[in-house]
């Protein structure tokens, strides 16, 4: 079946630009989590939903950054005024459950100028 | 605080050798735990995990984890590695209490087996 998918592959912005990250889980799963992955770093934990609620935002790391999962499938991460700082692989995932396993997309690589 | 260090940042081995990729963790809590790998240019795709049971869990292609739970270790092994074991490999935990399941991730150890 399909996996957890992600666009756009690559995105180039100016500095203080507004952009939008998509993600599209696999089918039923109500676990999905946000995490961001800078180079020669591990990932690092964003934010998680579970079904339309963001039930821990704990990992965003300023109000710059915020994410929606309206219907409980598709997520957005939104991030404003972005900052060269910003530059990063944005990586999905999603799960059954939430705990045991977690299903990743092939990441957004955002490149801020 | 969790977290997860993983001691080699490089392994470049010959094919066909052993290797071990080492992954410690702290967590005051008890942890599941994940190797992840990824390879050039794809995404983070699961290895293997131990959620509980057996300490030894192994994948379909010839890599195994021990949990050590004494030494807060879940180091990764393969007794014959091949070119296409080439990637980076990625230790994780997540916490049974105390969080909403988000995987704590090592920095990655790039496994690079030469011919």
């Amino acid at each position: 079946g399909a996996g957890v998918s992600q666009t756009p592959s690559n995105k180039v912005t100016e500095k203080g630009k507004y952009v939008e990250l998509r993600c599209d889980p696999i089918s039923g799963h109500t676990a999905l989590y946000w995490y961001r992955q800078s180079l020669g770093q591990g990932p690092e934990f964003l934010i998680y939903f579970q079904g339309t609620g963001a039930a821990d935002d704990s990992g965003l790391p300023n109000d710059r950054f915020f994410a929606v999962r309206p219907e409980g499938s598709v997520s957005t991460l939104k991030i404003q005024r972005t900052e060269r700082g910003d530059s990063a692989m944005y990586l999905c995932a999603s799960s059954p459950q939430g705990r045991e396993t977690q299903y990743f997309g092939p990441g957004t690589r955002l490149l801020v100028l | 605080a969790q977290s997860v260090t993983q001691l080699d940042s490089q392994v470049p081995v010959f094919e066909e050798a052993p290797v071990e990729l080492r992954c410690n963790y702290s967590s005051s809590v008890s942890v599941y735990l994940f190797w992840y790998v990824q390879y050039p240019n794809q995404g983070l795709q699961l290895l293997l995990k131990y959620l509980s049971g057996s300490t030894l869990v192994e994948s379909i292609n010839g890599f195994e984890a021990e949990f050590n739970k004494s030494q807060t270790s879940f180091h990764l092994r393969k007794p014959s590695v091949h070119i296409s074991d080439t990637a980076e490999y990625f230790c994780a935990v997540t916490l049974l209490r105390g969080s909403q399941g988000n995987l704590i991730f090592g920095k990655g150890t790039k496994l690079s087996v030469k011919p």
